[in-house]
C-alpha cells in the first residue's frame, strides 16, 4: 500500500519568511496529492491540492510543486504570519485510498 | 453551506462500554469516509461508503469496529468493547463521487474518544 513520508515534523520561521514542508510517496499510481491545515481542535482544512498531471500549482501565498519520477511534493508558504501557525498534512491519493503524512508544526514567530 | 458535522464533539467512556459516533456528510456527497486521528499522527484511514455501501472497510482495526450509512447521507461509527488503545479523535470526511480517481475531501471537526 502506499506510504507518506513528511519532513520536517517541527519548523519555525520568523514572520515573513518562507516555509517549505516536504513529503514522499511510494505507490506511483498515486495521481491526487491534497495539503490540509489543522488548527488545535479542529479537524484538517483543505488548502490546496495537485493533480499528477500537473507540475506546480500556485494559491497567493501557496505553492505546491510535484516531482512524478522521485515521488515527491512540497508545500511552499511564502510571507508567512502568525495565523498560519498549525499542523500541516500532506496525503497521496489513488481512487478513494487516501494516505496521509504524520504532520508538521509550523511555528510562525512574530 | 453547511460542512461536516460530527457528534459528539467528545465522548468519555470506561473500558468495555459501547460507543456511537455521528457524522453528517456535506448534502450532495455520496462518498463518506472515517478516519481515526492519533496523537501527533496523521489520519488513519478506516472505512469508506459509497452511498449506502461499504466499498472500503480495510482499515477498520478489528471486529470490534463497525459501521453504517443506511440511507445514503448519516453514518455511524461503532465501537464495541471499547479498550483505551480505542482512545483518539475520530474524523469523519465526504466528497463527491470521485472523477477519474480525484478525491477532493472535505472533513469535519472529530469526535474525541476517550475510553478510562
Amino acid at each position: 500500500g502506499e506510504n507518506v513520508e513528511q519532513h520536517p515534523s517541527t519548523l519555525s520561521v520568523q514572520e515573513g519568511d518562507s516555509a517549505v514542508i516536504k513529503c514522499t510517496y511510494s505507490d506511483s499510481a498515486s495521481n491526487y496529492f491534497p495539503w490540509y491545515k489543522q488548527e488545535l481542535g479542529k479537524g484538517p482544512q483543505l488548502i490546496i491540492d495537485i493533480r499528477s498531471n500537473v507540475g506546480e500549482k500556485k494559491d497567493q501565498r501557496i505553492a505546491v510543486t510535484l516531482n512524478k519520477t522521485a515521488k515527491h511534493f512540497s508545500l511552499h508558504i511564502t510571507e508567512t504570519q502568525p495565523e498560519d501557525s498549525a499542523v500541516y498534512f500532506c496525503a497521496a491519493s489513488y481512487n478513494n485510498d487516501m494516505r496521509f503524512g504524520a504532520g508538521t508544526r509550523l511555528t510562525v514567530k512574530p | 453551506g453547511a460542512g461536516v458535522s460530527q457528534t459528539p464533539s467528545n465522548k468519555v467512556t470506561e473500558k468495555g462500554k459501547y460507543v456511537e459516533l455521528r457524522c453528517d456528510p456535506i448534502s450532495g456527497h455520496t462518498a463518506l469516509y472515517w478516519y481515526r486521528q492519533s496523537l501527533g499522527q496523521g489520519p488513519e484511514f478506516l472505512i469508506y461508503f459509497q452511498g449506502t455501501g461499504a466499498a472500503d472497510d480495510s482499515g477498520l482495526p478489528n471486529d470490534r469496529f463497525f459501521a453504517v450509512r443506511p440511507e445514503g447521507s448519516v453514518s455511524t461509527l461503532k465501537i464495541q468493547r471499547t479498550e483505551r488503545g480505542d482512545s483518539a479523535v475520530y474524523l469523519c470526511a465526504s466528497s463527491l463521487t470521485p472523477l477519474a480517481g480525484y478525491n477532493e475531501q472535505f472533513f469535519g471537526p472529530g469526535t474525541r474518544l476517550t475510553v478510562l
